[in-house]
């Protein structure tokens, strides 16, 4: 199938700052990418779906100012969360559209552990 | 109520065993129904669609009732490496396309 790459897998960084997590279509062009966010032991929750040159639609409930998303080329979206605080540690995940079905291909996910 | 209701885990079964994995959607709009697998700490990764005429892979059988709205998983013979979570997702063609995902049930199989 299809790869999808996230970058950190993994960060840990003190309340106030700000965190940005790249997710990139390594073999196929995606329009459209999608942020999760899992919280243990619970479902994965969408919080956006971006589109490629236009701006990201957001899910009720999730901030556009905190979690800034920018989906530049057809193969890079970034999320940015913004003054991060401990409520926001959570395992974020990137899911790419591409391929003749429009399939989900999900990337491996970055743990975010705020302090 | 959530869109997507899974039965609550965990499910502890020994190996060699059948177990059915349950879930129910509210949206009548749904349009397209999968089964993922996830294991701990790691991304969700597609198992199986679900079709309303069921299909099979291998051990794995999914059913889908669209008038009932529920969708099922069995696995038969389970093994060691079946143990992780099972989601079920439906996609939405009337939200702009998207996968609402299930809480899960998770699976230890045990030797």
């Amino acid at each position: 199938g299809a790869v999808v790459s996230q970058h950190p897998s993994r960060v840990i960084c003190k309340s106030g700052t700000s965190v940005k997590i790249e997710c990139r279509s390594l073999d196929f062009q995606a329009t459209t990418m999608f942020w999760y966010r899992q919280f243990p032991k619970q479902s994965l929750m969408l919080m956006a779906t971006s589109n490629e040159g236009s701006k990201a639609t957001y899910e009720q409930g999730v901030e556009k100012d905190k979690f800034l998303i920018n989906h530049a080329s057809l193969t890079l979206s970034t999320l940015t969360v913004t003054s991060a605080h401990p409520e926001d540690s959570s395992f974020y995940i990137c899911s790419a559209a591409g391929g003749r079905n429009n399939e989900q291909f999900f990337g491996p996910g970055t743990r975010l552990t705020v302090l | 109520r959530k869109e997507v209701e899974q039965d609550p885990g965990p499910f502890n079964v020994p190996e060699g065993a059948t177990v059915a994995f349950n879930c129910t959607y509210s949206n009548s709009a749904s349009q397209s129904f999968f089964w993922y697998r996830q294991d701990c700490r790691k991304e969700p990764k597609l198992l199986m669609s679900v079709y309303s005429s069921g299909n099979e892979d291998g051990r794995f059988t999914a059913q889908l009732n669209r008038a009932s709205q529920y969708i099922s998983l069995l696995i038969r013979d389970s093994k060691l490496s079946d143990s992780a979570t099972y989601l079920c997702v439906v996609w939405l063609y009337n939200q702009g396309g998207k996968l609402i995902f299930g809480q899960g049930t998770e699976l230890s199989v045990k030797p």
